[in-house]
């Protein structure tokens, strides 16, 4: 069965740094693309930043550009998301999200998810 | 950056109601828009991509239509498990979106 399991998230200060990873099982990893989406207590659904099956491209939010970085190690079967100068408005549940594989290619659908991880931005 | 709108952003249907929900976006997206399930406390669904095409393992009762700006997902008979919010998403390009959501609730 596919497999996405979020950790890292915890109760941090504004301004602070946190990194979260993204453990992947039961596909081959590599063959897809992957991002993070993010979802505020009880709002909407938000995405963050993608990256591409080879790590080569990623892409971001105007919201997170410059503060979050997304990278992935194919070896190990996951994804992170560094996250710096962190913010109130970052306060949200984070979900890591596979990328459909799917003609044509440059369709971005996310078709397995994680139960995500709380980042809560509080001083 | 392409907005996206949802309606209704709520409705109220009981078991075995035909549903339908609205996106529309700003520009046109060709067929590059998704449908998302959410049940509550649990991670959203890929239900539909690419406008219309039904995701693999989801119910024949889903159903997506539309191109350009407007588009329709529906819910041929409304089960117990569809008391959810619903979402659209475009890929076509600068940023993804997200619709606001539609919550779907029991009448």
């Amino acid at each position: 069965d596919v497999q996405l399991v979020e950790s890292g998230g915890q109760l941090i200060q504004p301004g602070g740094s946190l990194r979260l990873s993204c453990g992947a099982s039961g596909f081959t990893f590599n063959s897809h693309e992957m991002n993070w989406v993010r979802q505020a207590p009880g709002k909407g659904l938000e995405w963050v930043s993608y990256i591409s099956s080879s790590g080569s491209t990623t892409v971001y939010a105007d919201s997170v550009k410059g503060r979050f970085t997304i990278s992935r190690d194919n070896a190990r079967n996951s994804l992170y998301l560094q996250m710096n100068y962190l913010r109130a408005e970052d306060t949200a549940l984070y979900y890591c999200a596979r990328g459909l594989v799917v003609i044509p290619a440059d369709l971005v659908a996310f078709d397995a998810w994680g139960q995500g991880t709380m980042v809560t931005v509080s001083s | 950056d392409i907005q996206m709108t949802q309606s209704p952003s709520s409705l109220s249907a009981s078991v075995g109601d035909r549903v339908t929900i609205s996106c529309r976006t700003s520009q046109s997206v060709s067929n590059y828009l998704n449908w998302y399930r959410q049940k509550p406390g649990k991670a959203p669904e890929l239900l539909v991509y690419a406008a219309s095409r039904l995701q693999s393992g989801v119910p024949s009762r889903f159903s997506g239509s539309g191109s350009g700006t407007d588009f329709t997902l529906t819910i041929s008979s409304l089960q117990p498990e569809d008391f959810a919010t619903y979402y659209c998403q475009h890929s076509y390009k600068g940023p993804l979106t997200f619709g606001g959501g539609t919550k779907v609730e029991t009448k």
